[in-house]
Parts: structure tokens; C-alpha cells; sequence
């Protein structure tokens, strides 16, 4: 099983609203990341989680928070964000960091800011 | 400055026939390579990777060659079906670090003609 879910599929929101985005994964996965993908744009990396502890954080801005409860939760927070936060939110887990391992992404969270 | 190149925004090719999509990097630093394929509104799925100790891996239709020294890589898919039809996206990494940060390059449209 390499399946990397994401809650919930869309999400509208106003620049005054809070909300959270929300990652799991069961295969024993130990990094999990954070992407933006904008339209017809290669996906960015946001942030790393390695051993629930954030090791990376790609200078983003302090709108967008990220969290992980336990090795296979991994939560967005956001708050007070902008129009041109509008873009596919993706989240991917890995064995660990630090080796040649592939990254499995979950479908996204598609994020409209009004 | 663009790490990783896909020059081809689009490739079309008939059902049954070669796709050979194409890659370069400019980072001598990578050492760990991955091609994706994205349909759209999904995340990325993670296809075949490459270790920069080897110059080919292969799994099933789909064989990846690394040429280190002019910093290229290709994803060669025989035969082609229709449903191969999606962007397809090459990542690179560097590994031993803190981080498996993925550099993506900017995709390429394939449509596979039936």
C-alpha cells in the first residue's frame, strides 16, 4: 500500500478565515513534506517533517503553519492567507530522509483564497 | 535559476510506438533521480528512479538512462498506451543531507495517439 491521503479534496476560503489541511499515511513512513503546486508549475517544496520533527522550511511565509501530531499525521494550518496562496496543496511521505527513497504524494488539496 | 529542465512542453506519439521524454540538470550535487506522472487534479505518481551509481533501471515499460557526465536523463516508454497519457515530470535530489528535498523540472505533456 503506498497511499497518502488528503482532507479535504477542495477548499474555499476568505483571507479572514482559518482552516486546516489535513495528511495521513500507513506505511511506516518516517519524512513527510509539504508542497505548492501552482498551475502549469513543478511542484515546491514548503516544508519537512523528519521523525515528527520539522527539519525544513522552505522561508514560508508564517500564514502557513505546519504541524505533525504522530509519525503519520501531518496537519497545515492557515490563517489569513492571500489570493495568490490559491494553488494544489500536496503532501508526500518517504522512509526517512537522507536516502535514495522515493517520495509518494497524496492527490491534494485544492485551495481557492477569496 | 531552473536546476532541472524539461524542454519539451508537449511530445505526442502513437499507441504501441517509443516515448522518450527528456531531462537535464545543471546540479553536479544530484545524485538521486525520479520521474513522476501527473494526471490533472491528482498529485504526482511516483513511476521509476535512478541512482547516480547507475546509468539504467528498468521496470516493466519503463526504463530510465543517466548520462552523469553530460547531466541527462530520459524515461523511455515502449510500448506506449493511451493511458501513459498525462505530464510527466523529472526530480532530482541530493541525498546524505538533512532534507530529500525534490527539484522538479517543469513537465511534459505526453498524449498518446490511439
Amino acid at each position: 500500500d503506498t497511499e497518502v491521503t488528503q482532507t479535504p479534496k477542495h477548499l474555499v476560503m476568505g483571507m479572514t478565515n482559518k482552516k486546516s489541511l489535513k495528511c495521513e499515511q500507513h506505511m511506516g513512513h518516517r519524512a513527510m513534506y509539504w508542497y505548492k503546486q501552482k498551475a502549469k508549475k513543478p511542484p515546491e517544496l514548503m516544508f519537512v517533517y523528519s521523525y515528527e520533527k520539522l527539519s525544513i522550511n522552505e522561508s514560508v511565509p508564517s500564514r502557513f503553519s505546519p504541524e505533525c501530531p504522530n509519525s503519520s499525521l501531518l496537519n497545515l494550518h492557515l490563517h489569513a492567507l492571500q489570493p495568490e496562496d490559491s494553488a494544489l496543496y500536496l503532501c508526500a511521505s518517504s522512509q526517512v530522509v537522507g536516502l535514495s527513497t522515493e517520495q509518494y504524494f497524496g492527490p491534494g488539496t485544492r485551495l481557492t483564497v477569496t | 535559476d531552473q536546476q532541472v529542465k524539461q524542454n519539451s512542453p508537449s511530445l505526442s506519439v502513437q499507441e504501441g510506438r517509443i516515448s522518450i521524454l527528456n531531462c537535464d540538470y545543471t546540479n553536479s550535487m544530484f545524485d538521486y533521480f525520479l520521474w513522476y506522472k501527473k494526471y490533472p487534479a491528482e498529485g504526482p505518481t511516483f513511476l521509476i528512479s535512478i541512482s547516480s551509481i547507475k546509468d539504467k533501471n528498468e521496470d516493466g515499460r519503463f526504463t530510465v538512462f543517466l548520462n552523469k557526465s553530460a547531466k541527462h536523463l530520459s524515461l523511455h516508454i515502449v510500448p506506449s498506451q493511451p493511458g501513459d497519457s498525462a505530464v510527466y515530470f523529472c526530480a532530482a535530489s541530493t541525498t546524505g543531507g538533512a532534507t530529500n528535498k525534490l527539484i522538479f523540472g517543469t513537465g511534459t505533456l505526453l498524449a498518446v495517439q490511439p
